[in-house]
């Protein structure tokens, strides 16, 4: 267990839709990070907070944002959902920021999204 | 671009057995990079972190080494057991904070 924890775990939902996942990083760790895996596809990185504050952008869509809360868990919002969303949606969690080597990633279980 | 590319794609190997995993890397300026472990399914795993002025760092049946001249890491898993079955993902972190990642090596261990 990472401690990173990850609501909900599976998601069914149509195209157009809009939906919220929700990630309480591990105890004590102030950087968020999003990422989306395809099938079959590797990990992409769509956004970074730390202490409630955007710290880096990846490859997110207009159609997704993200915001880190006061008591440091995030939600990652997507709207107008496509079929091609359907992914496994992982939040991370460290200390602090990546360009610090002792600063080890731990990644939740991720979310599973199915867009039908 | 900061890239990653990994090799190879996938590999099966027989329990017991030794295999070696490659990553380069065009990120820069490099920070770090980290070898993670990807169950199907389930998240990533960190394995190893290694500097620019770390050349080998191991955990356990696991050892990464780091050539940041040539800007290339290899993971080499020793002794292979069933559980070793995942996908091994090369991760650079540059010193602007963003990770490149990247699409992993799907390693396939037999009895």
């Amino acid at each position: 267990d990472s401690g990173v924890t990850q609501t909900p775990k599976h998601l069914i939902t149509a195209t157009g839709q809009r939906v919220t996942l929700r990630c309480s990083p591990r105890s004590g760790d102030l950087s968020v990070y999003w990422y989306q895996q395809s099938l079959d596809q590797g990990l992409q990185f769509l956004i970074q907070y730390y202490n409630g504050e955007e710290r880096a952008k990846g490859n997110i869509l207009e159609r997704f944002s993200a915001q880190q809360f006061p008591d440091l868990h995030s939600e990652l919002n997507l709207s107008s959902l496509e079929l091609g969303d359907s992914a496994l949606y992982f939040c991370a969690s460290s200390a602090r920021g990546t360009g610090d080597s002792g600063n080890t990633i731990y990644f939740g279980e991720g979310s599973w999204l199915t867009v039908v | 671009k900061n890239q990653v590319e990994q090799s190879p794609q996938s590999l099966i190997i027989l329990e017991g057995k030794n295999c070696t995993l490659q990553c380069n890397y065009t990120v820069s300026p490099f920070s770090n990079l980290r070898w993670y472990k990807q169950d199907t399914g389930r998240g990533p795993v960190s394995l190893t972190i290694m500097t620019f002025s770390e050349n080998t760092k191991s955990n356990g049946r696991y050892t990464a080494t780091l050539d940041a001249d040539t800007k290339q890491s290899s993971l080499h898993i020793t002794a292979s057991q069933l559980s070793d079955s995942a996908s091994y993902i090369c991760v650079v972190s540059a010193r602007d904070y963003k990770l490149s990642f990247g699409a992993g090596t799907t390693v396939t261990v037999r009895a």
